[in-house]
Order: C-alpha cells, then structure tokens, then sequence
C-alpha cells in the first residue's frame, strides 16, 4: 500500500521557524512535493526534491532523504499568511502524485 | 499564461444522479489529473489524463470516469452519485517534461444530499 505520514497541527509564532516532517512509504518513489493550501483555496505548488538533500526558495526549504523515506518543510521567519495546510506528497510514477493528509500551521501574532 | 480553470465552483446534486465537471489546462501543458479532497483531508488522486488516454488511475470505482480533449481540456464524470462523493474536485495539469510541479484549479464543491 501507500501511505504518507505528517503531523496533524503545528503552532508557531511570527517569526519563529517550523518544520513539518513527512515519511512515506510508496510503490514507487519519483520525488516529494510540498503544497500550500489557505482554507477554500487551491492548493499551490512550494518545492519538489527528486534527490537527496536540502532546496532552498526564499523563505522555504525542503529536504530529502530517500534512504530513510522521510522529507521536511522548512519554513523561516513565519509570517501570518502562512497559516495554511500544508501537505507532502509523493510522485510514485510518471506525473501521479499521491497526497499526505496535512498539516495544518496556525501562526501566532 | 493562462492558469488552470474548472467549472462550475459550485453545484448540489442528490443521489443517485449523475455529475460532470470541466477543466481547462495551463497552456503547454498536455497532462491533466483529478483528485478528491474531502474536508480536512489531502487531495485523494483519481485519475490522470495524457494525450487523450487515461494514464492512471487512484482507488475509485468505475462510476468515476473522465475525458481529456485534443486541446488537453478534460471533464470527469460521476454517475450514481452517493453522500460520500460530496467533496471538493480538483483538477491540476502539467507537463511531461516538468520537475513534478501540478498546477491545480480551485476546485468544484460537489455536495449530495
């Protein structure tokens, strides 16, 4: 089977730094997305890591370790609009993603 | 560029009908995926569209089926709609070519009483 696993909640505070870890254990293994999904919106693309390592796009950074099956979201100075969901997922097989549950971050003033 | 859009945003239906909701593709993207968000849960992949043939397909049964237009456009159909279909639908494209990036619509919210 397939399933991915992420914390349900995380609180923070403005400013501060979050991680929100990911473990899967997939068929097939392509890469792990991250999106961002503010309630009642769509959800939007934030990094891909398709190698080991760590991506950094701004405030954002993801990493990888393929032999652990286990990733994170690193976000830096957190700001309100991120509160959002936030879900991992995985690319098992040509461009068929399958999806975390999500977490939901909550940004504190 | 042209973002992904769907239609309609809306819509209530009872069980037992039967639904169809569109989707228009990015421009230059030639794949199409649908995914099934119910509340608080992540997005459940359905099936996957390339070249007009189906390229994949989640846990759904064969009351969910879809079509993808030679302009890269899709529909996914619902017959026999039942209370546990009442979810938010959403469709995202791609490219074959890209680094695994889906680019999503805002969904259709289906309700079914």
């Amino acid at each position: 089977g397939q399933s991915l696993e992420q914390p349900s909640e995380v609180t923070a505070v403005e400013g501060a730094i979050v991680q929100i870890n990911c473990t899967y254990q997939t068929s097939g293994f392509y890469g792990l997305s991250w999106y961002q999904q503010h309630d009642g919106g769509a959800p939007t693309f934030l990094s891909y890591n398709a190698l080991d390592g760590l991506e950094e796009t701004g405030r954002f950074s993801s990493f990888l370790s393929r032999s652990d099956s286990y990733g994170y979201l690193l976000l830096q100075e957190l700001q309100m609009k991120d509160s959002a969901s936030y879900f991992c997922a995985v690319r098992d097989r040509g461009q068929n993603f399958v999806f975390g549950p999500g977490t939901r971050l909550s940004v504190l003033p | 560029e042209t973002g992904v859009t769907q239609s309609p945003t809306h819509l209530i239906k009872t069980r037992g009908q039967q639904v169809t909701l569109r989707c228009s593709s990015q421009s230059g993207h030639n794949t199409v995926s649908w995914y099934q968000q119910a509340l608080g849960q992540g997005p459940q992949f359905i099936f996957q569209y390339y070249r007009e043939e189906e390229n994949g397909r989640g846990n759904f049964p064969p009351r969910f089926s879809g079509l993808q237009f030679p302009n890269y456009s899709s529909e996914l159909n619902v017959n026999a709609l039942e209370l546990d279909d009442s979810a938010l639908y959403l469709c995202a494209s791609s490219s074959r070519q890209g680094p695994g990036e889906l680019f999503f619509g805002e969904g259709s919210r289906l309700t079914v009483l």
